[in-house]
């Protein structure tokens, strides 16, 4: 399987930070990485797949980049409803596994 | 509008035997693979496996391969996960998603509510 490491696991932030969260594959993925965001008790959101594409509805604030085994998300500007624990997950091949997840905190 | 809408929360001994479901609604269910996601208590996202309702070609995560069976009823638009014999350590919440490339490789763009299933004597 490839492992998928995200860092920082826990990230403390204010309204208004740019934040950027990484994740790293075990070996190369191509481009076929995407970003979801959870918050307590709901289900994964989709926010981001094939690297840097955003899903619909997504605000614009959020990115990603990155190829091969090195990816990154950033938030420009956090807003009060992006605290939220964020996972990676790669796609490339089977099976598709997730980052350990990045909590986003309120600092 | 694009729905996957699963079964209730389940309270189960150790030794019984599940099935939760996963409804689809809102597009052709036939032609995407759905998928499901487990959540342990406090914990991240573990992909189990991936089950194409056209011809119900599954795959299963090494990690999961043996432990549950995924199936569907396309009459229906429904998926299905299965465990015959729960262990405590299925405690957990259950996420099924609708994938979005053509192959069992994809990530997910949609995903039902979840179906918190609890195994305790």
């Amino acid at each position: 399987d490839i492992q998928m490491t995200q860092s920082p696991s826990t990230l403390s932030a204010s309204v208004g930070d740019r934040v950027t969260i990484t994740c790293r594959a075990s070996q190369s993925i191509s481009n076929w990485l995407a970003w979801y965001q959870q918050k307590p008790g709901k289900a994964p959101r989709p926010l981001i797949y094939k690297v840097s594409s955003l899903e619909s509805g997504v605000p614009s604030r959020f990115s990603g980049s990155g190829s091969g085994t090195e990816f990154t998300l950033t938030i420009s500007s956090l807003q009060p409803d992006d605290f939220a624990t964020y996972y990676c997950q790669q796609y490339n091949s089977s099976p598709g596994t997730f980052g350990q997840g990045t909590k986003v905190e309120i600092k | 509008e694009v729905q996957l809408v699963q079964s209730g929360a389940e309270v189960k001994k150790p030794g019984e035997s599940l099935k939760i479901s996963c409804k689809g609604s809102g597009y052709n269910f036939m032609s995407y693979w759905i998928g499901w996601v487990r959540q342990m208590p406090g914990k991240g996202l573990e992909w189990m496996g991936i089950i194409y309702p056209g011809d119900s070609e599954t795959r299963y995560s090494p990690s999961f391969q043996g432990q549950v069976i995924i199936s569907v009823d396309k009459s229906i638009s429904t998926a299905y996960l299965q465990w015959r014999s729960l262990k405590a350590s299925d405690t957990a919440i259950y996420y099924c998603a609708r994938g979005t490339r053509d192959g069992y490789n994809s990530n997910f763009d949609y995903w039902g509510q979840g179906t918190l299933v609890t195994v305790s004597s």
